[in-house]
């Protein structure tokens, strides 16, 4: 079972370079999310979406972008990176409804580094 | 709005002994409640939810919670660690916002270290 996919693992980027980190989920879940995680921050919402073509912000959205065409497919676009966008990137899954209590599957993380 | 406190970035018990990670949450409606295991260079898994009914919820690798509404805490526990349990643990609540989406915010973690 692949579950939520993220690519790429691990990754350098220069200062003022863009890239996009990949997701794809294969559970069909309607919900997607993409956290950040610092030490001892815990996990920030970046962006999520609650079905395709649908998605909003989330804590610390400033610096990136997102878009859901498919109910597959979650990218996470980096524009302009920085030094403070340098951290682990998680996206996750869940399907959604009343009473279901919205379980999150995560991917395994993306570590990204801004020098 | 809802929140999470973890109280203690760090919990460090001797194999064999009592696991108690405490977590306090905040809500004005009735949450779903969640704890999450993180073993390193990996992501999150699920070690057990409370949705509603029975307040003591049993999960995985012998944990186990319980949700208190009077003290808005849901505290996790194991009678005896295992050197395996070495890990980051995350407290997560979740309620129905504006429009029915359920969107989680988690605390902050605590490492918990297991001595031998």
């Amino acid at each position: 079972n692949a579950g939520v996919t993220q690519t790429p693992k691990f990754r350098i980027l220069k200062i003022g370079q863009s890239m996009t980190l990949q997701c794809t989920q294969d559970m069909n879940h309607n919900y997607m999310y993409w956290y950040r995680q610092d030490p001892g921050m815990g996990l920030k919402l970046i962006y999520y979406s609650v079905g395709a073509g649908i998605t909003d912000k989330g804590e610390v959205p400033n610096g990136y972008n997102v878009s859901r065409s498919t109910t597959e497919d979650f990218p996470l676009r980096l524009e302009l990176a920085a030094p403070s966008q340098t951290s682990v990137y998680f996206c996750a899954s869940s399907y959604s409804r009343e009473g279901s209590g919205n379980t999150i599957y995560f991917g395994e993380g993306s570590w990204l580094t801004v020098v | 709005a809802q929140s999470v406190t973890q109280l203690g970035s760090h919990v460090s018990v001797s194999e064999g002994a009592l696991v108690l990670l405490r977590c306090n949450y905040s809500s004005s409606v009735p949450p779903y409640l969640f704890w999450y295991v993180q073993y390193p260079n990996q992501g999150l898994q699920l070690l057990l939810k409370y949705t509603t009914g029975a307040t003591l919820v049993k999960g995985i690798n012998g944990f186990e919670a319980e949700f208190k509404k009077s003290e808005t805490s849901f505290h996790l526990t194991k009678p005896s660690a295992h050197m395996s349990d070495a890990a980051e643990y995350f407290c997560a609540v979740s309620v129905v916002r504006a429009g029915g989406s359920y969107i989680p915010t988690f605390g902050r973690g605590t490492s918990l270290i297991v001595h031998p």
